[in-house]
């Protein structure tokens, strides 16, 4: 089945540095990899997603990129904030059934420090 | 209005008992799922159901059993609660094309507690 890797597990920044986190999966049938923002007490929320016939999206400060070769996809923030420290979460998703099996990296918890 | 909801919020029981917790989703999706998030913030996918079908059974204890009467309820049920089972359990749906994926929307989630 379907392996999720996400490193580093924690990362601290100053405020107004980038912030990088990378994700490598198993499946090569995996076809969309959605990224979470999950704060303290809070359901994960969508932050932004890249399907496998895209390399890379952009969304104001927050960009995600994939190696369907290598198999990697990396999540980048720019100009951190202190509001962007939360828990993110990578994750998988390959067609199974008539749905999908969504697996999830284990986190990475980031801290912005103003 | 909630997209995804579930019931209740904190559940709190001793260890031995039956709950159930339960889920709804009002965004027309076809594809509903049951996540545990321990204490480590793993989220493990537990069940999915496609239009009231199971795709997906993960290697969960028997004592967990998910019923979707429609494809906008799933909810779930523990029988013989153990400590092991405190966590914060997540109802969240989709609506994939199996060859496409799409957003999965998560509900508040429900904080079992086992004493």
């Amino acid at each position: 089945g379907e392996n999720v890797e996400q490193h580093p597990s924690t990362l601290s920044v100053q405020e107004g540095d980038s912030a990088v986190i990378k994700c490598t999966y198993s499946d090569s049938a995996s076809n969309y990899f959605p990224w979470y923002k999950q704060e303290l007490g809070k359901r994960p929320q969508l932050i932004i997603d890249i399907r496998s016939n895209v390399g890379e999206k952009k969304d104001q400060r927050i960009a995600v990129t994939l190696n369907k070769t290598a198999k990697h996809f990396s999540l980048h923030i720019t100009e951190t904030q202190p509001e962007d420290s939360a828990v993110y979460f990578c994750a998988a998703t390959s067609p199974r059934g008539y749905g999908q099996n969504f697996v999830f990296g284990p986190g990475t918890r980031l801290s912005v420090l103003p | 209005d909630t997209a995804v909801s579930q019931t209740p919020k904190y559940l709190v029981t001793q260890m031995g008992n039956d709950k159930s917790i339960k889920c709804e989703q009002n965004l027309g999706h076809d594809t509903m799922y049951w996540y545990k998030q321990d204490s480590k913030k793993f989220l493990k996918i537990m069940f999915s159901y496609n239009n009231k079908e199971l795709i997906i059974n993960e290697t969960v204890p028997n004592r967990f059993s998910p019923k979707s009467p429609d494809k906008a309820h799933l909810n779930l049920h523990i029988n013989s609660l153990e400590l092991g089972d405190s966590a914060v359990y997540f109802c969240a749906s989709s609506q994939g094309v199996r060859d496409r994926g799409g957003e999965q929307f998560f509900g508040p989630g429900t904080r079992l507690t086992v004493l």
